[in-house]
């Protein structure tokens, strides 16, 4: 089965600029998720999915984060304005069910200037 | 809440040496716990699993035994290979789809 896909792979902005990026999970998965990876940190949740309803977006900094997954399929992330502090790598992954295991993306790396 | 703790890094280890990264965890329910591996470049991927207490999740050579009575779930390898250089995540998923990530073992294994 193909695998989770995301991107771009890398983008570098400057602070106070927008940026988008764009995960495809797998096909039938209901599940997608939007985690913050840090340097030297495990993957933190940004928001939750359920085919195209929100599940969890407590820790999502809805000030400047948001997120959308139009038909239940693919999903947007996007931040405006930056922050230097988002400079980290985003992941989407997706399951088919609660205690499966997570599929993730490669990830995008952001740096924030 | 719920948490996941891992064993700080990095570690560095000859080739064929023995490997222990351990794990422990906090839940208020009953969850499956796992181990994700991240290569460099890569996404995270799943390594092993455990759904319930007593199991042991192997693959590749790793194992790691669900342990309820001392809530962990330790990664073990009998001989390690340069091949398994990355990162570690121990996980725990619960109910309602969550997951909780520890911050990750560095592992470096030397020629």
């Amino acid at each position: 089965e193909a695998g989770v896909a995301q991107s771009p792979r890398y983008k570098i902005i400057e602070k106070r600029q927008s940026v988008a990026f764009w995960c495809n999970p797998i096909s039938g998965h209901a599940t997608l998720y939007w985690y913050q990876q840090i340097l030297g940190q495990g993957p933190k949740l940004l928001i939750q999915f359920q085919n195209n309803g929100v599940v969890d977006d407590s820790q999502l900094p809805k000030d400047r984060f948001s997120a959308e997954r139009l038909k239940g399929v693919d999903s947007t992330l996007k931040i405006q304005p930056a922050k230097l502090e988002d400079s980290a790598v985003y992941l989407c992954a997706s399951r088919d069910r609660d205690y499966s295991p997570l599929h993730f993306g490669n990830g995008t790396r952001l740096t924030v200037t | 809440g719920d948490s996941v703790t891992q064993m700080e890094g990095p570690v560095t280890l000859s080739e064929e040496a023995f490997l222990t990264i351990n794990c422990t965890y906090t839940a208020t329910g009953y969850p499956s716990l796992f181990w994700y591996v991240q290569y460099p470049g890569e996404g995270l991927q799943l390594l092993l699993k455990a759904t319930k207490a007593d199991d042991k999740g192997s693959n590749k050579g790793f194992e790691a035994t669900y342990r309820k009575e001392t809530t962990s779930f330790h990664l073990e390898k009998g001989s390690v290979q340069v091949s398994d250089s990355a990162v570690y995540f121990c996980a725990q998923h619960t109910n309602a789809g969550k997951s909780t990530f520890g911050d990750g073992t560095t592992l470096t294994v030397k020629p």
